[in-house]
């Protein structure tokens, strides 16, 4: 069964104080991986899709790495207008998503 | 372009009541999804429709039903609805399935509350 386990549930950091949210995972067969940032009250908003292990993309202060068992959101020096819900998925068959629970970030000024 | 939308925002329903959840995409999308977000967590697939006349189950479809209207229009009905049903409903929708066209795009969500 594919499943998803996204950590810690909850990170606070301070203003400029560097971070990863782990997301750790089991598929049958990876099409994609994909980090979604959700704001209270909002649905989730893209972020980045990563299909092999190796693979890294960059977004600001948002970096995203994949390996064969795991995806990190690195953040760096990160913002108070950083702090939301970072969700992680797998894109296995004809599309359909398995959702993480998500990493709250709350970072303060 | 309005992306997706959904009505209502609220909505507050006793138990055993109906309700139909709406949902519209203006982006040409072929495929289209209904989730459910409990507190804290993440979210579960109730229903997707990889195209215009096809519905399948997703994670947690029991107690729902799904009529894909045509290619822009996706609805979720609660025939008889019960306090766990409470939830967050997100409708989504991906240009395809298809590799690098996966991405979803989320409406702002319909918050049901059932007493």
């Amino acid at each position: 069964e594919d499943q998803v386990t996204q950590s810690p549930e909850a990170l606070r950091l301070q203003e400029g104080e560097s971070s990863s949210l782990n997301c750790s995972y089991t598929v049958s067969g990876l099409r994609g991986l994909f980090w979604y940032r959700q704001d209270p009250g909002k649905g989730p908003e893209f972020l980045f899709t990563l299909y092999s292990a190796g693979e890294e993309k960059e977004k600001e202060r948002l970096k995203a790495t994949l390996t064969k068992k795991e995806s990190f959101l690195h953040i760096t020096a990160p913002k108070p207008e950083d702090s939301a819900t970072y969700l992680c998925a797998l894109n296995t068959n004809a599309g359909k998503s398995t959702f993480g629970d998500g990493t709250t970030l709350t970072v303060k000024p | 372009n309005a992306g997706v939308t959904q009505t209502p925002k609220f909505q507050v329903l006793k138990t055993g009541q109906s309700m139909t959840l709406q949902c519209a995409q203006d982006m040409n999308h072929n495929s289209m999804y209904w989730y459910r977000q409990d507190p804290g967590m993440g979210l579960r697939l109730i229903y997707y429709s990889a195209s215009e006349g096809t519905t399948d189950k997703g994670e947690v479809p029991n107690g729902y039903n799904v009529s894909r209207l045509n290619k822009r229009e996706f609805s979720l009905r609660l025939e008889s609805a019960a306090p766990s049903q409470t939830s967050v409903y997100f409708c989504a929708s991906t240009p395809t399935p298809a590799r690098g066209q996966e991405t979803q795009y989320f409406g702002p969500g319909t918050r049901l509350l059932v007493l």
